[in-house]
């Protein structure tokens, strides 16, 4: 199976900060990579796919890079909103996998 | 717009079973893979099982294999998770989510089910 990491697992950060999230994949997955945001006691939200395209509605603060083993996640100006866990997920294999996670809190 | 509704969750004794629904709406459902992913509580989210349009060509992660069955009536919209030989390990949140193609991206989830097994 596909191995995926996030970091850092934790990120303290201020409203209007621009912060990154960087997953990695244990080996290639092209451009197979979505991003989500959960709150506590709800469902994830897909945020980007592909690597970098913009779901639907999802705030152009949020953006994706990447490909092969290395993405990113960007969020620019960060919103009170924005406060949550963020998780990658590699859809390229039929195991598919999530990163563990990463948690976006108020410094 | 597309609304996903899980059902069935409960607490269930080790070694039990428990059958969860997915009810589907606002979409065509017989056209899109769809998909159970499971969070444990404080955990992070793991990939269980999808199934294709067709029903055929079924997934399972290693974890539930053997275990678990994944079942569709598209004439009823539904999802179906089968749940046997169930342990501690099992006790998570089980969503649905729509799936955007054999290998691809799940672009809506319904609000969960919890499960608990427990003695």
């Amino acid at each position: 199976d596909i191995q995926m990491t996030q970091s850092p697992s934790t990120l303290s950060a201020s409203v209007g900060d621009r912060v990154t999230i960087t997953c990695r994949a244990s080996q290639s997955i092209s451009r197979w990579l979505a991003w989500y945001q959960q709150k506590p006691g709800k469902a994830p939200k897909l945020l980007i796919y592909d690597a970098s395209s913009l779901e639907s509605g999802v705030p152009s603060r949020f953006s994706g890079s990447g490909s092969g083993t290395e993405f990113t996640l960007a969020i620019n100006s960060l919103q009170p909103d924005d406060f949550a866990t963020y998780y990658c997920h590699q859809y390229t294999s039929y195991s598919q996998t999530f990163g563990p996670g990463t948690k976006v809190e108020l410094k | 717009e597309v609304f996903l509704a899980e059902s069935g969750g409960g607490l269930v004794k080790p070694g039990g079973s428990l059958r969860l629904s997915c009810e589907a709406s606002g979409f065509s459902f017989q056209y899109y893979y769809m998909n159970w992913v499971r969070q444990a509580p404080g955990k992070g989210l793991e990939w269980v099982s999808s199934i294709p349009p067709s029903g055929n060509y079924i997934h399972y992660a290693d974890s539930v294999k053997g275990r678990f069955t994944i079942s569709r009536d598209n004439a009823k919209r539904s999802l179906y998770l089968q749940l046997n030989s169930l342990g501690a390990e099992d006790t998570a949140v089980y969503f649905c989510a729509r799936g955007l193609g054999e290998k691809g991206h799940f672009d809506s989830w319904g609000q969960g089910t919890l499960v608990t097994v427990s003695s």
